[in-house]
């Protein structure tokens, strides 16, 4: 089936520094990823949708210039979180999305961030 | 707009007890696609099931069944004879199909105590 994995799984950084998450679809080609953010004992939210190629479409209150979504290939999505500070602390998921539910769409395993 | 409710937060039975999670949602599409996920403490996302608007038979899959009822816009899920290891946190999500986002319930943590 499809295979979707994500690192790191999870990470602990310095507050003011940038955090980049990988997001890769192994058996399948994601023609889109979606990224959600899941605070504690919350639900995930959608942050962005990217497609490869082109640049990520951010949900309202997401900034776009904090959470650098980067979709440059079939396989791959990166998320990097600049400027980390400590509300940025919480559990990122990835999605991928092949050619309709057979090529994949499946969740990543998420990573977890702490910024201290 | 679409929306997924799941009004039990938390849920505790006793190991072997039937428990039955609700979901309830909303869509102005006439095509989409349920699922529930199940979310232990790690956090991965563990795929139970998708229905589709239009395949309303309700499904079992060992312990677990589903019902879907459009007439109510509900699709619960009920785990028989519960165990330990089911104790995780549960999603109910909506999608309008591929390529679409999903839209989660606020999810509901069951406890199964020993």
């Amino acid at each position: 089936g499809a295979v979707v994995s994500q690192h790191p799984s999870r990470v602990i950084c310095k507050s003011g520094t940038s955090v980049k998450i990988e997001c890769r679809s192994l058996d399948f080609q994601a023609t889109t990823m979606f990224w959600y953010r899941q605070f504690p004992k919350q639900s995930l939210m959608l942050m962005a949708t990217s497609n490869e190629g082109s640049k990520a479409t951010y949900e309202q209150g997401v900034e776009k210039d904090k959470f650098l979504i980067n979709h440059a290939s079939l396989t791959l999505s990166t998320l990097t979180v600049t400027s980390a500070h400590p509300e940025d602390s919480s559990f990122y998921i990835c999605s991928a999305q092949g050619q309709g539910w057979l090529g994949g769409y499946t969740f990543g395993s998420g990573t977890r961030l702490t910024v201290v | 707009a679409q929306k997924v409710t799941q009004a039990q937060t938390e849920i505790s039975v006793v190991e072997k007890e039937d428990v039955t999670l609700d979901c309830v949602y909303e869509t102005r599409d006439t095509t989409y696609y349920l699922f529930w996920y199940k979310q232990p403490p790690s956090g991965e996302l563990v795929f139970l099931i998708r229905r589709n608007s239009f395949d309303e038979q309700n499904e079992i899959s060992g312990r677990y069944s589903w019902n879907f009822q459009k007439s109510t816009s509900s699709f619960n899920f009920t785990i028989t004879a519960s165990q330990v290891v089911d104790s995780a946190v549960y999603f109910c999500a909506l999608s309008e199909g591929p390529g679409n986002q999903f839209y989660f319930g606020t999810g509901t943590s069951l406890t199964v105590i020993p």
